[in-house]
């Protein structure tokens, strides 16, 4: 049972545009979604995360925004940098402990 | 400020043998938790420890145990180890437990193989 899914692979985007990644979930006891950065041979790099009671935090060129009502987080990144090409995870929480729940991965690619 | 260090970075393993992982955590944490990456299943938590205590196990087979250290450092190991175990794996520490808004921080993870 996958509680936590992002239904898109890979993105590709121009450099200087906006990226947009998507995630759903279904378990409505989550209390904290987290994206992570994933290049290969190397450890998930936090980046952003955001409490089930706001709806948006922005750090920088970053912003999380989170839709309870439909389930629904995403990343928004602006604007894109060929650097920002990775793997992003979305993660979700909610006993405030460390177990993390991830989904599959989005694979993004910023072309120069 | 010395991040979190896994050991071994690879290590090719025989079906039916056992091995260990170690993961220190960065100088402070005391949380340390696991998770196995592979293709097909993606990111999957293993277990999660705090004062030496498992506060938070997978599901995963009893042949994969873990343990923690008085100085934060963990160790997990799997026994009888097969194919399906091959996969990177991965610890993360935070300082404490209840912290998910800090984010943990990732080793670069053990690659493990087995033949």
């Amino acid at each position: 049972d996958q509680q936590v899914k992002q239904n898109s692979p890979s993105l590709s985007v121009q450099e200087g545009r906006i990226s947009i990644l998507n995630c759903d979930y279904t378990n409505s006891m989550f209390d904290y979604f987290l994206w992570y950065k994933k290049y290969p041979a190397e450890g998930p790099t936090f980046l952003i995360s955001i409490s089930s009671i706001k709806d948006k935090n922005e750090d920088g060129r970053f912003t999380v925004f989170l839709n309870k009502s439909a389930k629904h987080l995403s990343l928004h990144i602006v604007p894109s940098q060929p650097g920002d090409s990775a793997v992003y995870f979305c993660a979700a929480n909610w006993d405030q402990g460390g177990k993390l729940i991830f989904g599959q991965g989005t694979e993004l690619s910023v072309k120069p | 400020k010395a991040g979190v260090t896994q050991t071994p970075r690879y290590l090719i393993k025989t079906r039916g043998q056992q091995v260990t992982l170690s993961c220190s955590p960065i100088s402070g944490h005391r949380s340390v938790s696991w998770y196995q990456q592979t293709p097909g299943q993606g990111l999957q938590f293993l277990f999660e420890y705090f004062s030496e205590t498992q506060r938070n196990k997978g599901n995963f087979p009893g042949r994969f145990s873990g343990r923690q250290f008085s100085n934060s450092r963990s160790e997990m190991n799997v026994s009888t180890l097969e194919l399906g175990d091959s996969a990177l794996y991965l610890c993360a520490s935070s300082l404490r437990v209840a912290t998910p808004n800090y984010g943990y921080t990732f080793g670069s993870g053990t690659r493990l193989t087995v033949v």
